[in-house]
This record gives C-alpha cells, structure tokens and sequence, in this order.
C-alpha cells in the first residue's frame, strides 16, 4: 500500500501570502496525484489532477508541481476564501486502489 | 451539471449492515468514462476511499474493506449503492458518493480525478 505523507500539518498564513504545501509518497506513483480542497461542511472539490493540471474553474493561483514521490501544490497568493485543509490523492495501478493524504490546513495567522 | 445525492438511515446498531445509495442527476450513471465510488470521513479525520462501480458491475474495493462491502448500480433508476457489514463504531463518518472520471491523453496516458461528490451523509453506529 502507498502511502501519502502531507507537511505541515498546519501552515499559518496572511492573506496575500503564497502557500506551498507538500505531499510525499512512500513509492512512485509517476504523476497519479491529484489534490483537493476541503472547506468545513462541504465536500471535498478537486482543484489539481494528474500532479500539474488545473481542474475546470479553478483559479490560476492554485499550481501543482512534482512528480514520482514528492509534490507540491502551491498558491501564490491567498484568499479569504483559500483558507482551508488541503488533501492529496494518489491511485495505485493494479489492482486500483486511491489513497490519500492526512491534509495539511490552511488557516489565517 | 452533474449532481450526486446520498440517502439512507443515519444511525445503524453495531453488527449490522449499512446501507447507503447515491442518486445521480444531470447525466446518465451508464455515459461516459466514469466509476462511481464511495469515500468516507471520521469527524476530523481524512478521506478513506471504499470502493468503485463500473455500469457493467466490475468493481474494486479498498482491501482493507473488502471483505464487508459491497457496491452495486441500478441504471435505471441511476443510482449505485454501498452496502458495509458487521459495522462497529469505528465505521461512523460522513460518507460520500463521487464520481471518478478518466481518459487517455494524446501520448496514450490515463488521467483521472475523482470531480463530482455528494454533499455527504453522517452515519452513525451506536447501539
């Protein structure tokens, strides 16, 4: 089983900040990752697929970078509306299996 | 726009069996290059994947789980369910229902994202 590894577990940040975030797998997983954004009470959405591709309506200020076993999604510059926990998600080829992260939190400094 | 929607009892006694279904709208279940899958969340906890249908019934299930689900589809009605045995509390959490999506890019390479999900629904086991 792969394992997903997520640092920190809490980033503090002003709006107006960048945010990287890290995600580390145990084993390669070429470019099978894919992160999302949780808000409380909502479901999680997807912002970044395949490690680097933007999902349909997400703003540019959110990127992904990375590839094999260590990754990052970053945003350059925060909004209110940012602050959130962030989780990666890796599939594993056969027999497909999709794990995730722990999350890292985005919240307000 | 796709929609999903889970239904089912909120609270279920330990031992027995959960039973969730997820009604899809905007689109038919049987279109396209998607699985839907079941994903579930202790409260303030993480995403743990549960497993996935195809509209021909082919399905895959986390290991960890596997020997106490099971998932179906009913096209015509366009819905798929989760059924988890022998629950016990450690099985309480929002679960949802999301669709997986996948294609082959121009070089030949899958890419896929889970990108539509339910709103969630708290199941609770207690006695």
């Amino acid at each position: 089983e792969i394992v997903l590894t997520q640092s920190p577990a809490t980033l503090s940040l002003s709006p107006g900040e960048r945010a990287t975030l890290s995600c580390r797998a145990s084993q390669s997983v070429s470019s099978y990752l894919a992160w999302y954004q949780q808000k409380p009470g909502q479901a999680p959405r997807l912002l970044i697929y395949d490690a680097s591709n933007r999902a349909t309506g997400i703003p540019a200020r959110f990127s992904g970078s990375g590839s094999g076993t260590d990754f990052t999604l970053t945003i350059s510059s925060l909004e209110p509306e940012d602050f959130a926990v962030y989780y990666c998600q890796q599939r594993s080829n056969w027999p497909p299996e999709f794990t995730f992260g722990p999350g890292t939190k985005v919240d307000i400094k | 726009q796709v929609q999903l929607q889970e239904s089912g009892p909120g609270l279920v006694k330990p031992s027995q069996t959960l039973s969730l279904t997820c009604t899809v709208s905007g689109g038919s279940i049987s279109s396209g290059s998607y699985y839907w899958s079941w994903i579930r969340q202790p409260a303030g906890k993480g995403l743990e994947w549960i497993g996935r249908i195809y509209t021909s019934g082919s399905t895959n299930y986390n290991p960890s789980l596997k020997s106490r689900v099971t998932i179906s589809v009913d096209t015509s009605k366009n819905q798929f369910s989760l059924k988890l045995s022998s629950v016990t509390a450690a099985d309480t959490a929002v679960y949802y229902c999301a669709r997986y999506a996948y294609y082959y890019d121009s070089s030949g390479y899958l890419k896929d994202y889970f990108d539509y999900w339910g709103q969630g629904t708290l199941v609770t086991v207690s006695s």
